[in-house]
């Protein structure tokens, strides 16, 4: 099974702010044969289910504000919030769906420095 | 509006069992793969299990292979969780979850969860 570990484990950002998660994957999921990466980013507020961010890789799910990207190729990947709102306070969570069973990473808390 | 809305969820004793409902509504259930999701207190999230749109064809997490069973009913548009032979570490909420349209082991679509707790 492919192990997702996110990077930090916490963050404190101040409100506008940029804030930069990191996501590595023990083996690629970069799928030579479409040449894209089987990555997508979920944000989780207390007491919510997850809501899909991005997905392969870089793709902006509809409706979700601008601020947020998704970077990263192969093995090493970035959510980026250009500038923190206070709305933005979450677990965010990777997840690679490159292989069964999909996988997520351990989740990064994001807080308001 | 896309909902998913579980239930069915409670406390059971170590061994015991219970069956999950997930109902649907504000999209075609039919055309849509499904999954359920699990997470422990306080912890990550965990793939449990998957169901192709017609039924047909099902996917389990090693942890759950043999003591869970995913199923469908297209015509009430809802999808269940049969849970047996439960252990505490299946203590969770359970979601269930819509597949993206893109395919591929994405949710899009979450309901709020039920939570499960196995203690004696």
């Amino acid at each position: 099974d492919i192990v997702m570990t996110q990077s930090p484990d916490s963050l404190a950002v101040s409100l506008g702010e940029r804030a930069t998660i990191n996501c590595k994957s023990s083996q690629s999921v970069l799928y030579s044969s479409d040449n894209k990466n089987y990555l997508a980013w979920y944000q989780q507020k207390p007491g919510q289910p997850p809501k899909l961010l991005i997905y392969w890789a870089s793709i902006r799910e509809s409706g979700v504000p601008d601020r947020f990207s998704g970077s990263g190729s192969g093995t090493d990947f970035t959510l980026t919030i250009s500038s923190l709102q206070a709305e933005d306070v979450a677990v965010y969570y990777c997840q690679q769906y490159y292989t069964t069973p999909c996988s997520f990473g351990q989740g990064t808390k994001l807080e308001i420095k | 509006e896309v909902q998913l809305m579980e239930s069915g969820g409670g406390l059971v004793q170590p061994g015991g069992s219970l069956r999950l409902s997930c109902a649907a509504s504000g999209f075609t259930f039919s055309s849509y793969w499904m999954h359920w999701v699990r997470q422990a207190p306080g912890k990550g999230l965990v793939w449990v299990s998957r169901i192709n749109s017609a039924g047909g064809g099902t996917g389990y997490a090693d942890s759950v292979k043999g003591r869970f069973t995913i199923s469908r009913d297209n015509a009430k548009n809802t999808l269940y969780l049969q849970v047996n032979s439960l252990r505490a570490e299946d203590t969770a909420v359970y979601y269930c979850a819509r597949e993206h349209s893109s395919g591929h082991d994405v949710f899009d679509y979450w309901g709020q969860g039920t939570l499960v707790t196995v203690s004696s």
